[in-house]
Parts: C-alpha cells; sequence; structure tokens
C-alpha cells in the first residue's frame, strides 16, 4: 500500500502558486519524498525529491515539516501545462527502487 | 538523449495470447523497473531487474515475467492474456540510488 495520502484533486490559477499538501505519518527516518507528475496519457515525470531539509530545483519546491510527516510540493508560478496528477511517494527502505504510487492528486490549472 | 524508450506503442491482444513489450533505458541507466497501470488508477509496481536478475517483485502473478539484456534494454512478458491486463505498461530506469526515469508507455488492450 501507499505510505502518502493526498487530496484526490486541487484547483489553482493560473500564474498563481500551486501548494500540493501530502501526509506521509509512518515515515521512517531514512526515507525520502519523492513526488513526480503525470499529465495525460504520458509516463509519470520526476519532480523533486527530499529527506529533511526543503529542496528546490528548476521546476518545483519542497517543503518538508520538521517531524517530517507531512510536505508540501510548490509549483511556484502554475501554467496551464503543469495541469497533471501529482504523485508523492515514500519509496521502501533507502533507494527509489520500489516505488508504491498512491492515485495522486489531480491538479487542475485555472485559466 | 533519447531517454527511456519503449516499444510498440499500442498492441491489441486477444484473451490467451501471449505479449512482449519491450524497454530501453536511458542511457547510462543499469536498472529497470516495470509498472502497470490501470484507467483511472496510478501505477502498480511489477518487478525491476539489475544485472540481469530479477531483484525486486510486487504483487503480480506468475504470467508476468521478464528479462533484462547485458545492453541494460529489458522485456516485459505476459501470458495467457485476460481482459484485466489491459493497461498502460510503464518501464523506467535508473541508475544506482538516483530518481527513476519513465518511457512514454505501451498501451495493452485485450479483447
Amino acid at each position: 500500500d501507499a505510505k502518502t495520502t493526498q487530496p484526490t484533486s486541487m484547483d489553482c490559477a493560473e500564474g498563481r502558486a500551486a501548494n500540493l499538501p501530502c501526509n506521509h505519518s509512518t515515515i521512517s527516518g531514512n526515507e525520502y519524498v519523492y513526488w513526480y507528475r503525470q499529465i495525460h496519457s504520458q509516463g509519470p515525470q520526476y519532480i523533486i525529491h527530499g529527506l529533511k531539509n526543503n529542496e528546490t530545483n528548476e521546476m518545483a519546491s519542497l517543503i518538508i515539516t520538521e517531524d517530517r510527516k507531512s510536505s508540501t510540493l510548490i509549483l511556484p508560478h502554475a501554467t496551464l501545462r503543469d495541469t497533471a496528477v501529482y504523485y508523492c511517494i515514500v519509496p521502501f527502505g533507502n533507494r527509489d527502487d520500489k516505488i508504491i504510487f498512491g492515485k495522486g492528486t489531480r491538479l487542475h490549472i485555472l485559466p | 538523449d533519447a531517454g527511456v524508450t519503449q516499444s510498440p506503442t499500442h498492441l491489441i491482444k486477444t484473451r490467451g495470447q501471449q505479449v512482449t513489450l519491450r524497454c530501453s533505458p536511458k542511457s547510462g541507466h543499469d536498472t529497470v523497473s516495470w509498472y502497470q497501470q490501470a484507467l483511472g488508477q496510478g501505477p502498480q509496481f511489477i518487478f525491476q531487474y539489475y544485472e540481469e536478475e530479477e531483484r525486486q517483485r510486487g504483487n503480480f502473478p506468475d504470467r508476468f515475467s521478464g528479462h533484462q539484456f547485458p545492453n541494460y534494454s529489458s522485456e516485459l512478458n505476459v501470458n495467457a492474456l485476460l481482459l484485466g491486463d489491459s493497461a498502460l505498461y510503464l518501464c523506467a530506469s535508473s541508475l544506482g540510488d538516483g530518481e527513476q526515469f519513465f518511457g512514454p508507455g505501451t498501451r495493452l488492450t485485450v479483447l
């Protein structure tokens, strides 16, 4: 079973920041949090991952709470092309080698 | 860099037949994982290959088998196809502890 829970769907206005929450209350100290997204009919696309510290890359920022039981993916300036299903994943063990996907959050970017 | 490629893109089979799907990993990657994604669901882990051996396996019957070749490419074989095997089959490659990169998938329809 997936080790994360996410809202089923969210809306965000184009140009605004999209904040996608994820709960992973059973996460272990050495487990990473990964985010992927899947645009309709395409394979999932890696976005970002983190362990303890907040992370930022060209696509998004990842904010992880101090107790590591939840995190938030932030898309700073959402565009229509960001409409997708976003998956928050905690792979088993230390390696990203057995990804268990839940149902993710369907993000709708509104024009 | 071509990224992860999969063939064919679409396939139609009838119940009881056998199918082989192919995956070429991203250049430099040595690990290949396969996932099944039913309509409206998140991808489900089938198995992972590393050094030409199956390293991990999800909750799939023995009808699902695979192979990895010395050049790291991989095949997924499904025997005695059932209607419920209709899905998008995704291949993902990785190197060591790195993130997984997904291919575009093969859409299998079983009639």
